[in-house]
């Protein structure tokens, strides 16, 4: 068990280009979670999947973000025709079960110029 | 939904002193509260965490209270030592545990001076 892994570690890109991320949870956890944290801010709830169904998406989510998590395993954060307000970590988690302890990735930088 | 309030945002407190991290929630049927530390450049860890049926919990030099009714719960670090400098979040269950995300406060940066 390596923990959670997340890739890139680093991304740049131009405004209006479209940017995918990926997640890797602890392989057990069935729970995995999108969080998106800004400097001085705490973690911001994205979206949250069981196994391979999305059960929960933020309202703050625009309909420029998309996340799929095909087979229950590896998830995927695609964010499309990205905006400079879009750039902060976009941090990954996962869980065994609801209430109990989220384990982190370290997280992917997003940065649009 | 959830809000929740962290302070101070940032605490600078000498080796070996206490320090002292206050959050409230808004929702009354929130029942899980963990706490995580950022050191920086790295990912959030769990410290400890309470839920809505025990008061206290104590783990070495940390722990947490909770208060009900008042809707507030605090971490609580003894003889402060300088690897405990990083940032602190206190979090709370969103909806009354009937969701499965977290709602985290703004984060203190605790300082600890040699």
């Amino acid at each position: 068990d390596t923990g959670v892994s997340q890739d890139p570690r680093h991304k740049i890109t131009k405004r209006g280009q479209n940017v995918t991320f990926r997640c890797d949870p602890i392989s057990e956890h069935n729970r995995l979670y999108w969080y998106r944290q800004t400097l001085g801010q705490g973690p911001e709830f994205l979206t949250y999947f069981q196994n391979e169904a999305q059960l929960e998406k933020s309202r703050l989510l625009s309909d420029r973000f998309s996340a799929e998590r095909p087979k229950g395993s590896f998830s995927t954060l695609e964010i499309q025709r990205t905006e400079q307000g879009d750039s902060a970590m976009y941090l990954c988690a996962s869980s065994l079960r609801r209430n109990e302890k989220l384990f982190f990735g370290s997280g992917t930088q997003l940065s649009v110029l | 939904g959830e809000n929740v309030e962290q302070h101070p945002s940032t605490l600078s407190v000498q080796e070996g002193d206490s320090a002292v991290i206050k959050c409230t929630y808004s929702d009354s049927a929130s029942n899980y509260f963990p706490w995580y530390k950022q050191e920086l450049g790295k990912r959030p860890q769990l410290i400890i965490d309470i839920r809505s049926n025990v008061g206290e919990k104590k783990d070495q030099r940390i722990a947490v209270t909770l208060n009900k009714t008042a809707k507030h719960f605090s971490l609580h670090i003894t003889e402060t030592q300088p690897e405990d400098s990083a940032v602190y979040f206190c979090a709370a269950s969103g909806d009354g545990g009937a969701t499965n995300k977290l709602i985290f406060g703004t984060g203190t940066l605790l300082a600890v001076q040699p």
